[in-house]
């Protein structure tokens, strides 16, 4: 089975810096994507950011990018120029290859703080 | 608007009850999918379904069942077998037909047993 791991429960960072997430995984696929999804106050869960697996070139949406280390399987994301409204819980996602839509592995979640 | 409802927001349980959780889309999307997110912890697959009239279990299904008689609705009933239901349930939909299947999120219900 597919396990999905954040080391970190809880970042904090100032307002305006840079701060990165970790997330390794575990699975024995070649073809997979993974997701960044961010979890504010409201408990709504957001897309933030996704990567297919067989793209090297690294994911980009705006002030977020990813670190993709496929052989160190490894996916971590990089938020700069910090906001108070990033401040959330970050959840670390895998999705096999499947034949169809398949349900997502999350990790635990790194809870982080933004301060003014 | 497009998008995902899930109804109630909150809902009480009494022990030895069955209550069922809705969710309904109308993104047009072919598949659904239920979660379970306890404290501190990330979320949990519990049925997931591709398709009108099919469904499969997740990792944590037991005490849950669901059906899907229409492609907008997917609703989710918590039975009396289930053991420890107190816990944030999310529903998800995404579209088959375009990679990657990004799944996109109700606003959640919040369950509680009395």
């Amino acid at each position: 089975a597919q396990t999905v791991t954040q080391s970190q429960p809880e970042m904090s960072v100032q307002e305006a810096e840079t701060v990165t997430l970790s997330c390794t995984y575990d699975t024995s696929e070649s073809d997979y994507y993974l997701f960044w999804y961010k979890q504010p106050p409201s408990r709504q869960m957001i897309l933030v950011i996704r990567q297919e697996a067989y793209k090297q070139q690294n994911a980009t949406e705006n002030r977020f990018s990813v670190n993709f280390q496929k052989a160190a399987k490894s996916f971590s994301l990089k938020i700069s120029d910090s906001q108070l409204g990033d401040a959330a819980m970050y959840f670390c996602a895998y999705r096999g290859p499947g034949g169809g839509a398949d349900g997502l592995t999350f990790g635990k979640g790194t809870h982080l703080i933004i301060q003014p | 608007d497009g998008g995902i409802t899930q109804s109630p927001k909150y809902l009480f349980r009494k022990e030895g009850q069955n209550v069922t959780l809705s969710c309904e889309q109308n993104l047009n999307h072919d598949a659904m999918y239920w979660y379970r997110q306890d404290p501190g912890q990330g979320l949990r697959l519990i049925y997931y379904s591709q398709i009108v009239n099919d469904f499969q279990k997740g990792d944590i299904a037991e005490g849950y069942s669901v059906s899907r008689e229409k492609k907008e609705s997917f609703p989710l009933t918590v039975t009396s077998a289930q053991k420890n239901p107190t816990a944030f349930y999310l529903c998800a939909s995404s579209a088959r037909d375009r990679a990657p299947d990004t799944q996109y999120f109700g606003p959640g219900t919040r369950l509680t047993v009395l």
